[in-house]
């Protein structure tokens, strides 16, 4: 069954460093997204992704976030100089316009 | 503006008892339902989804939930919760710009 899948699983970075965080959707799906889960918190919508553009942001995703889909495949998530509060599970989701499937997530631990 | 809203934050009930999770949404236009599950220290499942059509859907390990259109509510239920489902539960329309919005979710505890 076809799945998204994230690398890495897991992340430590130094504060101001810049990440990158990979997502490969499932192979027909037009639509594309990132949540985010801070520890103990309720899942937040970053941002979606349809026709090679952002369709829609909130207000978290700020200027320090990017989004691309380099090669046809990948999905990434940019942050280019990451705070503590960045700290959080990153989840990556695609759709086909009707149900999103999840990725298992990066988690992303800032220091 | 598009909403979603989980009525219990935290719920504890003990093993056999049934769950019932309120979920209400605020969307103009037309709307697919999905209840997610997270396992402590896993990531998000999908329980069930309602599309169209019988507004009773079933989902796994016994779950079910109800669509009611003229409250714009899709409740989460069990009638015999195990310890097994200590988890958090969150209701996630997803509308017809194609955007999945997640309630805050509700942190069900089962006690032996």
């Amino acid at each position: 069954e076809p799945e998204v899948t994230q690398t890495p699983s897991h992340q430590v970075t130094q504060m101001g460093q810049e990440v990158i965080l990979r997502c490969v959707p499932i192979s027909n799906h037009l639509y594309f997204y990132w949540y985010r889960q801070i520890l103990g918190q309720k899942v937040e919508f970053l941002v979606s992704f349809y026709n090679n553009e952002i369709s829609e942001k909130s207000e978290i995703f700020d200027d320090q976030f990017s989004v691309e889909r380099p090669d046809g495949s990948n999905f990434t998530l940019k942050i280019r100089s990451t705070k503590l509060e960045d700290s959080a599970m990153y989840f990556c989701a695609s759709s086909e316009g009707r149900e999103a499937f999840f990725g298992q997530g990066t988690r992303l631990t800032v220091v | 503006a598009q909403s979603v809203s989980q009525h219990n934050h935290h719920v504890i009930l003990s093993e056999a008892a049934s769950l019932e999770l309120g979920c209400n949404y605020s969307y103009g236009g037309t709307v697919n339902l999905f209840w997610y599950v997270q396992y402590p220290g896993q990531h998000l499942q999908l329980l069930l989804k309602y599309f169209s059509g019988d507004p009773l859907v079933k989902g796994i390990k016994g779950f079910e939930a109800e669509f009611i259109k003229s409250k714009f509510s899709f409740n989460l239920r069990k009638p015999s919760v195990q310890w097994s489902d200590t988890a958090e539960y969150f209701c996630a329309p997803f509308d017809s710009w194609g955007k999945l919005q997640f309630g805050a979710g509700t942190q069900v505890v089962v006690t032996p």
